[in-house]
């Protein structure tokens, strides 16, 4: 089975300042790794995806994130948010089967103007 | 491409009273479909998962009595909650997905109130 860690419940940053949203899986076999965002009454969004290759992954909107396999960590990461990427954020690990995805509890990021 | 519909987006139903909640996947086939629960500021909690023409997987503690789930069609799942309660006031959220890319596609969510 596969388990998520999202360390951070929630995470305030001033407008245009970086921001890291950290991600850790425990799984005993290889995995697919995704992000997910969720606006307030929407439900969620595929932000960005690793399956394979490079271990860096772009989404249109500025985020990426790195698939580390020796830290099993799959860390969200944007260089200068805005406003409207306040949402709530969701790491999530399946096995290569898709059969089931285990999702972190989220973490809600807060951007301040 | 990839789109996936619930309806209704929203519902008011009182206490005893059964609700039906559709899952659509309007561009593509669903060989499966998933259906999750949310709490107030929480994750997803995977309640079932089906297969078109099979019966439902239920997750440990979800009763299946109570959350019955048909997914009779390629395009379609449907999750109807039975004498439902104050308890189950919830967001539903279904997803779907095909062979091969492995990725869920997320409906919009089905907020539910009972009174």
């Amino acid at each position: 089975a596969q388990s998520v860690t999202q360390l951070d419940s929630q995470v305030p940053v001033f407008e245009e300042a970086p921001v890291e949203l950290r991600c850790n899986y425990s799984s005993s076999v290889s995995v697919y790794l995704f992000w997910y965002v969720q606006y307030p009454n929407q439900g969620l969004q595929l932000l960005l995806k690793y399956l394979s290759g490079s271990t860096l992954v772009e989404s249109i909107n500025g985020f990426e994130a790195e698939f580390n396999k020796s830290q099993t960590s799959f860390h969200l990461r944007k260089p200068s948010v805005h406003i409207s990427d306040t949402a709530e954020y969701f790491c999530a690990v399946s096995d290569h089967a898709g059969n089931q995805f285990y999702f972190g509890t989220g973490t809600s990021l807060t951007v301040i103007p | 491409g990839a789109v996936v519909s619930q309806h209704p987006s929203w519902v008011i139903c009182k206490s005893g009273t059964s609700v039906k909640i559709e899952c659509r996947s309007l561009d593509f086939q669903a060989t499966t479909m998933f259906w999750y629960r949310q709490f107030p500021k929480q994750s997803l909690m995977l309640m079932a998962t089906s297969n078109e023409g099979s019966k439902a997987t239920y997750e440990q503690g979800v009763e299946k009595d109570k959350f019955l789930i048909n997914h009779a069609s390629l395009t379609l799942s449907t999750l109807t909650v039975t004498s439902a309660h104050p308890e189950d006031s919830s967001f539903y959220i279904c997803s779907a997905r095909t062979q091969g890319p492995y990725e869920q596609y997320f409906g919009p969510g089905t907020r539910l109130t009972v009174t």
